[in-house]
């Protein structure tokens, strides 16, 4: 079975603090996500990657930053958080093909942003 | 624009009551149709995934539907259990720029099964 982990389930910040949320994937997938889901708004992709050291900005990449220095690992930076950070993170992994394969999900993480 | 309408909202159904969900999308071109299941607190985990000219797949008591040409999706669950109780969201890929592919989410249905 693909497994998609993330370093968090919960994670608390203030205003200001760099945030790393880790996402980890043990099934040699090419492509990797970020998503955060809002109330209201559902998934929105933030960045993605198709190859180590490669990322493209998704639909709202403002206020964040990525580093894919292993096949396996996805890393998304928040460099000063802000309150309306405050979300659902989501990471996926899924085969080449951007779109056209299954996405893995791992389980999320809650950031709050205080 | 290239949009994703799920309806209902939220549902709310009976144990071993059957129900339907849909989906309906103005994204153009299309690739593909996916319906996810995504319980509290965790990551979506697909159901299904329909391509331009498949009209029903079935996933044990999930069967998904497609019509193109009226760019409508259902998701039919029989006879739903607790463990049903979760948020239902379709998506749509639609072809992109360069070949690449875009993915465009629903809001979700969100089902409770009470017993």
């Amino acid at each position: 079975d693909v497994k998609v982990t993330q370093s968090s389930r919960y994670l608390v910040k203030r205003t200001g603090e760099k945030v790393f949320l880790e996402c980890v994937q043990d099934m040699d997938h090419e492509n990797m996500f970020w998503y955060r889901q809002d109330p209201g708004l559902g998934l929105r992709l933030i960045y993605f990657s198709y190859d180590v050291k490669m990322k493209e900005k998704g639909d709202i990449p403002e206020g964040y930053s990525v580093s894919r220095e292993k096949k396996e690992r996805f890393s998304l930076i928040l460099e000063s958080a802000s309150t309306n950070q405050t979300s659902m993170y989501l990471c996926a992994s899924s085969r080449p093909g951007q779109g056209a394969r299954e996405q893995y999900f791992g389980p999320g993480t809650r950031l709050t942003v205080t | 624009k290239n949009q994703v309408e799920q309806s209902p909202q939220s549902l709310i159904i009976l144990e071993g009551k059957n129900c339907t969900l849909q989906c309906n999308y103005t994204v153009s071109p299309f690739s593909n149709l996916r319906w996810y299941k995504q319980d509290t607190g965790r990551g979506p985990v697909s159901l299904t995934i329909m391509t331009f000219s498949e009209n029903t797949k079935s996933n044990g008591r999930y069967t998904a539907t497609l019509d193109a040409d009226t760019k409508q999706s259902s998701l039919h669950i029989t006879a739903s259990q607790l463990s049903d109780s979760a948020s239902y969201i379709c998506v749509v890929i639609m072809y992109n720029a360069g070949n690449n592919r875009k993915l465009i989410w629903g809001l979700g249905t969100s089902l409770a099964v009470n017993p």
